[in-house]
């Protein structure tokens, strides 16, 4: 298995843009998580899916973020406008059940970059 | 809900020496603690875990111990390599939940 895909692995854009991160999760794992990553505010949970339904989506800051996941295999992370604060790394992850009590698997990361 | 704290945040050892990172957590319904580890440029990977019936796990060099009692578990890694160096983070959850809660992570510098 290739593990959790991410695209791009770097994103550099204007404050403003419209920003769209992609994941694909390893197949067969029923749960999908969304983490950003800062210096200041470590790892953070944004949002997570079970079998391609949103479970908790309390740790997206505000409305300019949003996340759907189509089908089992594809995963979006949408900012709108974005802003120089959403600069960070995100990171996709996968779990075959609960990640709450199951290993969960981390793809490479996004680095994204909003001047 | 649920908090982890990780101390120390940056640790330097020698190569060869040994090196421990502690984690408190403050849910007393915790019952599951993995460690991952994170290489520069690269998403976190899962280095060991351990369940609440148990008060130490070891794999190879490294070690987990747990104080349910206390609130608090550690990370043990014996005869540290270079490749040991890395961002390690620890973190929590209970089994009624489908999340995990990190900590702050420790950044462990190796030096030959």
């Amino acid at each position: 298995d290739a593990g959790v895909i991410q695209s791009p692995r770097h994103e550099v854009t204007e404050m403003g843009q419209e920003v769209t991160l992609r994941c694909k999760p390893i197949s067969g794992h029923d749960y999908l998580f969304w983490y950003r990553q800062t210096m200041m505010r470590g790892l953070e949970l944004l949002i997570y899916f079970n079998n391609n339904v949103p479970i908790d989506d309390s740790g997206m800051p505000e409305d300019r973020f949003s996340a759907k996941m189509p089908n089992a295999s594809f995963s979006t992370l949408k900012i709108q406008p974005s802003e120089p604060r959403d600069s960070a790394v995100y990171f996709c992850a996968s779990s075959r059940t609960s990640g709450g009590w199951d290993e969960q698997f981390f793809g490479p990361g996004t680095r994204l970059t909003v001047l | 809900g649920e908090n982890v704290e990780q101390h120390p945040s940056t640790l330097s050892v020698q190569e060869g020496d040994s090196a421990v990172i502690k984690c408190t957590y403050s849910d007393s319904a915790s019952n599951y603690f993995p460690w991952y580890k994170q290489e520069l440029g690269k998403g976190p990977q899962l280095i060991i875990d351990i369940r609440s019936n148990v008060g130490e796990k070891k794999d190879q060099r490294i070690a987990v111990t747990l104080n349910k009692t206390a609130k608090h578990f550690s990370l043990h890694i014996t005869e540290t390599q270079p490749e040991d160096s890395a961002v390690y983070f620890c973190a929590a959850s209970s089994y009624n939940t489908d999340k995990l809660i990190f900590g702050t992570g420790t950044r462990l510098q190796v030096f030959p």
